[in-house]
């Protein structure tokens, strides 16, 4: 199983509401990873969990709140966002306890709408 | 910090031979990676470096050099469909046991009869 299992797929919200955005891996990986990519851009990092601990956050605004419930699962939560945040919403994992036999795999992402 | 260049287009003909380069300035060093991502979908790995030399795997090598902090992706028999974004990255050791995986802004490489 090399694979990284996003949902929902699409998801639509207005500015009021709560969502969460799910992320699942079986490969045995330790790091975590949430990407936010706009159009036509790469992209970029927003949070980074190692060993079910944050260790990295790029500045990301409080309305994006992430959580690691064990080591297979990644959640991102949702709440009072702004038409901006529309994007495309990508997970990835990577072993990182051995660098030398890294590949960091991506799921499919969320296509996040705010209206 | 970390410091990704690469070329924003190419363009190359059906049946050729395309390098993509990237070069990067990083500290922590761990390896680098080259995805393809087509427009409206999730990057897709490609290869990884983290030792100097060559890498083949089939139609697409990947080559590194760590003293020179460059790397490029060689792509060979081209075919209209390997028309995508070409993405380096780099992997970075952060400390603690923490790695950090950092994209350059891609390259739009479009392949023409």
């Amino acid at each position: 199983d090399t694979e990284v299992t996003q949902t929902p797929k699409h998801l639509v919200m207005g500015m009021t509401n709560k969502k969460s955005l799910k992320c699942e891996q079986h490969m045995g990986h330790r790091a975590m990873y949430w990407y936010k990519q706009k159009a036509k851009k790469p992209p970029e990092l927003m949070f980074v969990y190692s060993y079910e601990k944050l260790s990295i956050n790029e500045s990301v605004p409080s309305r994006f709140s992430p959580e690691c419930p064990n080591s297979s699962l990644l959640n991102l939560h949702l709440h009072a966002l702004q038409p901006e945040d529309s994007a495309l919403y990508l997970c990835a994992s990577s072993q990182a306890s051995n660098p030398s036999n890294t590949e960091a795999f991506f799921g499919q992402g969320t296509r996040l709408t705010v209206v | 910090g970390q410091n990704i260049d690469q070329p924003t287009e190419m363009t190359a003909t059906e049946g050729a031979i395309v390098q993509i380069n990237c070069t990067y300035q990083t500290s922590g060093f761990n390896g680098l990676f080259w995805y393809q991502q087509h427009a409206g979908e999730a990057p897709t790995f490609l290869s990884y470096n983290v030792l100097d030399g060559l890498e083949e795997k089939g139609r697409f090598s990947s080559f590194l050099s760590r003293s020179k902090g460059y790397s490029y992706l060689l792509l060979k028999e081209l075919q209209m469909k390997d028309s995508a974004s070409y993405l380096c990255a780099v992997l970075a050791y952060s400390g603690a046991g923490s790695y950090q995986l950092t994209f350059g802004k891609g390259t739009k490489l479009s392949v023409i009869p």
